[in-house]
């Protein structure tokens, strides 16, 4: 099988913009979660979302916002960007819907001008 | 949710067996552990998930003592490429996941 696809890989933005990450899942995963890795704060957990529902949300503010559509693709969109949302962003897909077992794409590599 | 405790880092050579343990005094009766490895920006790979005993596959063992309150990953014959971040959870998702520094192994030649 294919494994999680994120896209774009890189990209740069001005501060104020906004921007959508995206995510594809591991074909038949229906779980899909998003984190933020910083030098500072590591791996940080964003959101889960299952059947295009979120069901778990991390400590971010509501700047952050995601969607999960019928066939299991995800975004994740941030507006008014700030500097320290500079960050690598990652997606990962479960099978199973709530356990650790999360496979993980290569992640989108956001920087903040 | 279990909090985890990992030594910050360790060091290993090329050939030895390596083991990393994870304290996690207060794990829940259905919480599953799971371990990653994490290469410098890259995703983390999901290495091995146990409940209790040991289980293993083609990378790595996971030994869970009876009282599950830790958990020892053991990778066996380490070679340079195993350099990387190791990441101990416990639990399922849910809103107060965290990753943890997790422990820095550093494999020289």
């Amino acid at each position: 099988k294919a494994g999680v696809t994120q896209t774009p890989r890189y990209l740069i933005k001005t501060r104020g913009q906004q921007v959508t990450l995206s995510c594809s899942p591991i074909s038949g995963h229906r779980s899909v979660s998003w984190y933020q890795q910083t030098p500072g704060q590591g791996l940080q957990f964003l959101f889960e979302y299952f059947s295009e529902t979120q069901r778990n949300k991390g400590n971010f503010p509501g700047r952050f916002s995601g969607r999960q559509f019928s066939n299991s693709r995800s975004e994740m969109n941030v507006s008014t960007l700030e500097l320290g949302d500079s960050a690598l962003y990652l997606c990962a897909s479960n099978p199973w819907g709530v356990t650790y077992e999360q496979y993980f794409g290569p992640g989108t590599r956001l920087t903040v001008t | 949710l279990a909090k985890t405790t990992q030594p910050i880092s360790m060091d290993s050579y090329e050939g030895q067996e390596v083991n990393i343990t994870c304290s996690h005094n207060n794990i829940a009766t259905n919480d599953y552990i799971t371990w990653y490895q994490q290469f410098p920006s890259q995703g983390p790979r999901f290495i091995i998930q146990g409940y209790k005993t040991k289980v293993t596959n083609e990378v790595a063992s996971l030994f869970i003592p009876a009282d599950r309150k830790s958990s020892t990953l053991s990778l066996p014959r380490v070679s340079l490429s195993d350099t990387a971040v190791y990441y101990c959870l416990v639990g399922e998702i849910n809103n107060d996941m965290r990753f943890g520094a997790g422990t820095r192994l550093t494999v020289k030649p």
